[in-house]
């Protein structure tokens, strides 16, 4: 079964700032596969990006997704207020069982 | 605009049977390109995948194999819902649980690209 590490843990920014979020696999994924959400408190998760680089309907162009094999990243290019959030990694293969990384917390500095 | 909304008991004994349902609208339980979903979330153990059904001229269903043994995710066709139980359940079932939405294509998938508001089980 495939784990997927995600780092920071915590990563603190101020408005403005680029962010780079991690999600390592344990073993080899297929870029189709890699997904990425966003939590905010007292919400669901938000799809963000999938196929590890696509963004999803409505989802602003400051978020990019990139990586192939068992690196990918999720980057913020210039943090505004409302991205200050939780962020997970998603394996959705093509058979469960799905996996989520434990997600990094963005916070502001 | 698919919408889905989870209802059931907030409180739960131990032992007994968590049950909950989870209303479509804005797309159908016997879609041939949706797949429909359980996931729970909690402090102690993050997000994580339930199981899931699906129609695809039949039935399947799919669960967390260690989970296999007390779960059952059902479609209810006439109401265009879905409701999972959960028995036997201990403290450690405590979480949000959320109804989610997948859709299963070729390439490139939006993975779990609709859920619910989630609801807070309790057990205790």
């Amino acid at each position: 079964e495939i784990v997927l590490t995600q780092s920071p843990g915590t990563l603190s920014l101020s408005p403005g700032e680029r962010a780079a979020l991690s999600c390592r696999a344990s073993q080899s994924v297929g870029s189709y596969y890699l997904l990425w959400y966003q939590q905010k408190p007292g919400q669901a998760p938000r799809l963000l990006i999938y196929g590890a680089s696509s963004r999803a309907t409505g989802i602003p162009d400051r978020f990019s997704g990139s990586g192939s094999g068992t690196d990918f990243t999720l980057t913020i290019s210039r943090l505004e207020p409302e991205d200050f959030a939780v962020y997970y990694c998603l394996h959705y293969g093509t058979s469960p069982p799905y996996i989520f990384g434990q997600g990094t917390k963005l916070e502001i500095k | 605009q698919v919408q889905l909304q989870e209802s059931g008991p907030g409180l739960v004994k131990p032992s007994q049977t968590l049950s909950l349902t989870c209303v479509i609208s804005g797309d159908s339980v016997s879609s041939d390109s949706a797949v429909w979903n359980w996931i729970r979330q909690s402090s102690s153990r993050g997000l994580e995948w339930l199981g899931r059904t699906y129609y695809r001229s039949k039935w399947y269903y799919e669960y967390e194999v260690s989970l296999q043994s007390r779960i059952s995710i059902n479609p209810d066709t006439s109401k265009n819902r879905f409701s999972l139980q959960l028995n036997s359940v201990t403290p450690e079932d405590t979480a949000v649980y959320y109804c989610v939405r997948g859709i299963m294509v070729a390439g490139p998938s939006p993975g779990f690209d609709c859920w619910g508001q989630g609801t807070l089980v309790t057990v205790s």
